[in-house]
């Protein structure tokens, strides 16, 4: 079943401005992983933070974990036109199952 | 890195018709292999788990027999959807666990079936 609930569900922002995306999950994790998926395309994925970290950076994209509150948020700075896409944080569940969130649709406008 | 390749990328069917897609791991080898439907401007459902040499593991509320998965080698799985209707019609993507450290997940790029 799918327990990610990611809001806002849509973000609509300017191109340079920084876009906040958060996940919460329901139950105990093992990682929290955030992918991205371009419309109509497979997922990419961006980022995976441990259930012992608390933020973690690659590039413009900065991932912060809190499992006292089951929540994680994505940020990416100075968005550009070409970060458009649907944004989703996936859990893994047991061994080996990934469960999705229901993602955010981001759009930056030039 | 890992490639995952989706065949075929779209597919038109006439009710009642089978469809079967490929997902191969290029240059890896996959034990496990996960197939997801997703609907427009909806999140991604998995469907089920594809275990090499053995029956496919499904989740509660996808039906078996409509959905036939086959996991003979370790670089490929295939998706059949038996005796299609257009509420079949969906993006189907499956990915592919690496055997890493990170047991890093690699998707293919998805198939989308439209049922008439």
């Amino acid at each position: 079943s799918q327990q990610g609930e990611e809001d806002p569900q849509a973000l609509s922002i300017q191109e340079g401005e920084n876009a906040t995306m958060n996940c919460s999950y329901k139950t105990s994790i093992n990682n929290l992983q955030w992918y991205r998926q371009n419309s109509g395309r497979g997922l990419v994925h961006l980022i995976l933070i441990r259930s012992n970290e608390r933020e973690k950076h690659s590039g413009r994209l900065r991932v912060t974990l809190d499992t006292s509150k089951k929540s994680s948020s994505l940020l990416i700075t100075a968005s550009r036109a070409a970060d458009t896409a649907s944004y989703f944080c996936a859990t893994t569940q047991g061994a080996q199952k990934l469960v999705f969130g229901q993602g955010t649709r981001l759009t930056i406008n030039p | 890195g890992a490639v995952v390749s989706q065949h075929p990328s779209r597919v038109i069917c006439k009710s009642g018709t089978s469809v079967k897609i490929e997902c191969r791991s290029l240059d890896f080898q996959a034990t496990t292999m996960f197939w997801y439907r997703q609907f427009p401007k909806q999140s991604l459902m998995l469907m089920a788990t594809s275990n090499e040499g053995s029956k496919a593991t499904y989740e509660q509320g996808v039906e078996k027999d409509k959905f036939l998965i086959n996991h003979a080698s370790l670089t490929l799985s295939t998706l059949t959807v038996t005796s299609a209707h257009p509420e079949d019609s969906s993006f189907y993507i499956c990915s592919a666990r690496a055997e890493t450290n990170t047991g890093e997940l690699f998707f293919g790029e998805g198939s989308r079936l439209t049922v008439l």
